[in-house]
């Protein structure tokens, strides 16, 4: 399969708990995007990497919020002493970059935080 | 707060109709695109416009740009229950950056 994956399509956890979600891009592309959605709304964008180096980040974005993608290759998100308005949809997107703006969604990871 | 806004909300219509539905933006862009969203999964990519491109063809999709109004729209002929989804746009005004949808169009075809 030569799609985006994520990994694990659904999380349970707790308030105050951490989560860490997965995302594995299409291997040739070298963007990465992470956008976090809520029901009835559109994705909102969360941050960005080019290769390894996280390019842009959202100033709605909270500090328990953490993203990185060592060698430039597949992605984490981890969310840090979750709360219940954390409960969304992850969506995670690859691109490349001469076809800057045509992304590939992988099939998300729903978040519920009890 | 989001970049694009879909109009309308919702729409239903039978199958064989046509369906249009628009964007309004509020910023220059570098391109536009359109997704679709079935229930439950990721978005998945339709059609992409330049900001220096007018109407673009894609199969039974149509996509019209107009910068000077800010506006796009998406019309989609012959309808089919299978087009029964949510539609985005998203804009995309820092080179590849940063791209914001908007609230989307939850689109029913009724067989």
């Amino acid at each position: 399969d030569t799609g985006v994956s994520q990994d694990p399509r659904h999380k349970i956890t707790k308030r105050g708990q951490n989560v860490t979600f997965r995302c594995d891009p299409i291997s040739e592309h070298n963007r990465l995007y992470w956008y976090r959605q809520t029901l009835g709304q559109g994705p909102e964008f969360l941050t960005y990497f080019q290769n390894e180096a996280q390019l842009e980040k959202s100033r709605l974005l909270s500090d328990r919020f953490s993203a990185e993608r060592p060698k430039g290759s597949f992605s984490t998100l981890e969310i840090q002493r979750t709360e219940q308005g954390d409960s969304a949809m992850y969506l995670c997107a690859s691109s490349q970059v001469r076809l800057a703006g045509e992304q590939y969604f992988g099939p998300g990871t729903r978040l519920t935080v009890t | 707060s989001q970049q694009g806004e879909e109009d309308p909300q919702a729409l239903s219509i039978q199958e064989g109709e046509n369906a249009t539905m628009n964007c309004s933006y509020k910023t220059s862009i570098n391109n536009l695109q359109w997704y679709r969203q079935n229930s439950g999964r990721g978005l998945v990519h339709l059609i992409l416009i330049r900001s220096n491109e007018r109407e673009k063809h894609s199969g039974r999709l149509r996509v019209t740009l107009d910068t000077s109004k800010k506006s796009s729209s998406l019309l989609i002929t012959a309808s089919r229950a299978a087009d029964t989804a949510s539609y985005f746009c998203a804009t995309d005004f820092s080179s590849g950056n940063q791209f914001y949808f908007g609230t989307g169009t939850s689109l029913t075809v009724i067989p």
